[in-house]
């Protein structure tokens, strides 16, 4: 089916682990991005990429990493997870034209215990 | 100063009635304007964008684009208890790298 995937749904992990959220896209967008949601903050850009192999920071890129090797994969690592990287993450891809549309894939939801 | 800035509300609009999201921005470069729905444990959905002064209706939805004043309104008119979510109010601001800045958003709920 085409559209934005997310995996795993759920993580549970614990403060120290690296944790690696999955993102997949079947449109050939180029841009896609990182989001990260809690309560009184809404959607807060981690990282986002233009292109494969060109990313950039957004607003609270500390702690965590990217790669784009294939345009449709755009994996987040927490290189050592924190109690406060917990949160609803969210991944996007933008179709660029008049309307510069933006779809959300349905959300990772990571604990650090 | 936020970028985009919204009421988090709640607001409560009794059913059949309009409700009346309000959206301000700060950026004068900002082109596009959109608003995404999310309902409680699920990822924004767009339902709306404008990017012209005026009005663009959508069904029951209306968006309002003033970009002399700065803001951008959701109109939703006849109000059902399935318009209960959180409405993000989204800005593209071409100079920001193509990033699409959101705002924290509009907690809506309709009261039967």
């Amino acid at each position: 089916d085409a559209g934005i995937t997310q995996s795993p749904r759920y993580k549970i992990t614990e403060t120290g682990r690296q944790v690696t959220l999955m993102c997949h896209q079947t449109w050939s967008h180029s841009y896609m991005f990182w989001y990260r949601q809690d309560l009184g903050h809404g959607l807060r850009l981690i990282y986002y990429s233009a292109a494969a192999d060109i990313t950039d920071k957004g607003e609270v890129p500390d702690g965590y990493v990217v790669s784009r090797s294939k345009t449709e994969n755009f994996p987040l690592t927490l290189e050592s997870a924190t109690r406060s990287q917990t949160s609803v993450y969210f991944c996007a891809s933008r179709r660029q034209g008049i309307s510069d549309t933006q779809y959300f894939g349905p959300g990772t939801r990571l604990t650090v215990l | 100063q936020k970028e985009v800035e919204q009421n988090s509300g709640p607001l409560s609009v009794p059913e059949g009635a309009i409700a009346s999201l309000n959206c301000t921005y700060s950026d004068r470069g900002s082109q596009s304007f959109f608003w995404y729905r999310q309902y409680s444990g699920k990822s924004p959905e767009l339902i709306m964008f404008i990017y012209s002064n005026g009005d663009k209706e959508d069904g029951r939805f209306t968006a309002q684009l003033n970009k002399a004043s700065q803001y951008v309104s959701l109109l939703i008119r006849d109000s059902q208890p399935s318009d209960s979510a959180t409405y993000l109010c989204a800005v593209f601001i071409y100079s920001s790298a193509s990033k699409i800045i959101f705002g924290s958003g509009t907690r809506l709920s309709i009261r039967p």
